[in-house]
């Protein structure tokens, strides 16, 4: 079954810290992984997609990575600023019609 | 140039209900999906549309139903509504079918009573 997990559910970090948000997923039959944000009740908005022949992309203070081998991606953002408090959701794509999404990691940024 | 626009943003309906939400894709945009969110969960899909044809289902009762019109916009209605209907539903445009870039409109609220 392809599954996609994040771990922690919640993060608090100080203002101004790097931090490292955690995605796994089962398939390393993967075509793509995107990362998204979304605020209360608000819709998704794309952060970042990296191609399964890519190993990271990288957009202002934030760089994805991606291991196929090992089932993982990984969000780093930096200098952390109260403005980034929302929760991340990442998305893989196994090749299918579909993203497979996981459940998210609610991130706060305590200034 | 316009993002992923959905209507309306929020709705309440009585069980037994039958609801209709719609999409209108970014300009260009071919393929059309929907996804339903509950609260604390990610996304699951629901269908994809893309040229107008079914080319994808999630594993939804059959009171979920979609269409893609000429114009690429898209309609989702759910009939006989049930309490466990109620969800953040969402629609997400890309260019093409399968693996390229999804972008999502900001939702449509719909709570059961």
């Amino acid at each position: 079954k392809q599954e996609v997990t994040q771990i922690p559910a919640a993060l608090s970090v100080p203002e101004g810290e790097n931090l490292v948000l955690n995605c796994s997923f089962t398939d390393s039959a993967i075509y793509n992984l995107q990362w998204f944000r979304q605020d209360p009740g608000k819709g998704l908005t794309s952060l970042l997609l990296i191609q399964s022949s890519q190993r990271e992309q990288t957009s202002g203070r934030l760089n994805a990575s991606l291991d196929k081998s090992s089932g993982r991606s990984t969000l780093y953002i930096a200098a952390s600023q109260p403005g980034d408090s929302a929760t991340y959701l990442c998305a893989a794509h196994f090749g299918n019609e579909k993203l497979t999404f996981g459940t998210g990691t609610r991130l706060t940024i305590i200034p | 140039d316009a993002g992923v626009t959905q209507s309306p943003t929020h709705l309440i309906k009585t069980r037994g209900q039958q609801v209709t939400l719609r999409c209108s894709p970014i300009s260009g945009h071919k393929s059309v999906s929907w996804y339903q969110q509950v609260l604390g969960q990610g996304p699951q899909f629901i269908f994809q549309y893309y040229e107008k044809e079914e080319r994808g289902r999630g594993n939804f009762p059959d009171r979920f139903s979609a269409r893609q019109f000429p114009n690429y916009s898209s309609e989702l209605n759910v009939n006989a509504l049930l309490l466990g209907d109620s969800a953040l539903y969402l629609c997400a445009s890309s260019f093409s079918r399968g693996n390229t870039e999804a972008f999502f409109g900001q939702g449509t609220r719909l709570t059961v009573v």
